[in-house]
């Protein structure tokens, strides 16, 4: 069935890149999308790639897609310590499927 | 445009009373979604409609749960009777082009 696998925890530098990574198995999807948490808020949509691009930058944010590996990354330059949260890739088309969320921790 | 808009943001009730969750979806969105998120489970798509008809609700956890969209503008989770393990954060979220989520309704049932 469908799924999304994220890595749980990723712990960057202040100043430093952080690259989130993500595997999917519904090949069908149009859109792919990354999702931000903070603390006792809700999902915020942080951007999100058509299925038929390979790359999408939006200002600090690079979101990379590999269909042929079912691979979607967001790359965060210059990571600051408001980018802490939880980032949630998600795919789909009718109904989202999350996966479980990657919690990154900026340290200063 | 205000976004989802749900209520109440938090519930405190014991355990066996009935709670209700309400969610305003952004005007024009034609789907809706629930949500339930913990820190054992994660996010769990409950249930979701489209053009206020629902279609998919494998996700609704047992009979204790039912949700409701009489028009466009508003959806209901309701949960009776309520217990300890359904404490959690609701979200509902709607979608035209890309889904948004509401702030959530954090649940406590004593």
């Amino acid at each position: 069935g469908e799924d999304v696998e994220q890595s749980l925890f990723l712990s960057v530098r202040e100043g430093d890149s952080s690259v989130i990574n993500c595997t999917y198995t519904d090949s069908s999807s149009t859109y792919l999308y990354w999702y931000k948490q903070e603390p006792g808020a809700g999902l915020q949509l942080l951007t999100y790639i058509f299925s038929n691009m390979d790359m999408k930058q939006d200002q600090r944010l690079t979101v990379l897609l590999n269909k042929k590996d079912k691979h979607l990354s967001l790359r965060i330059a210059d990571t600051q310590t408001g980018d802490s949260a939880i980032y949630f890739c998600a795919e789909g088309g009718g109904k989202l499927i999350f996966g479980q969320g990657t919690e990154l921790s900026v340290k200063p | 445009d205000a976004g989802v808009i749900q209520s109440p943001r938090h519930e405190v009730t014991e355990m066996g009373q009935e709670v209700t969750l309400r969610c305003k979806p952004i005007s024009g969105h034609n789907s809706l979604f629930w949500y339930r998120q913990t820190m054992m489970r994660g996010l769990e798509l409950l249930i979701y409609f489209n053009n206020n008809v629902p279609i998919d609700d494998s996700g609704m956890p047992e009979d204790r749960f039912s949700a409701k969209m009489p028009n466009a503008s508003f959806s209901t989770l309701k949960i009776q009777p309520s217990e300890p393990r359904d404490s959690a954060v609701y979200f509902c979220a709607s979608r035209g082009e890309t889904q948004y989520f509401g702030p959530g309704t954090r649940l406590l049932v004593l």
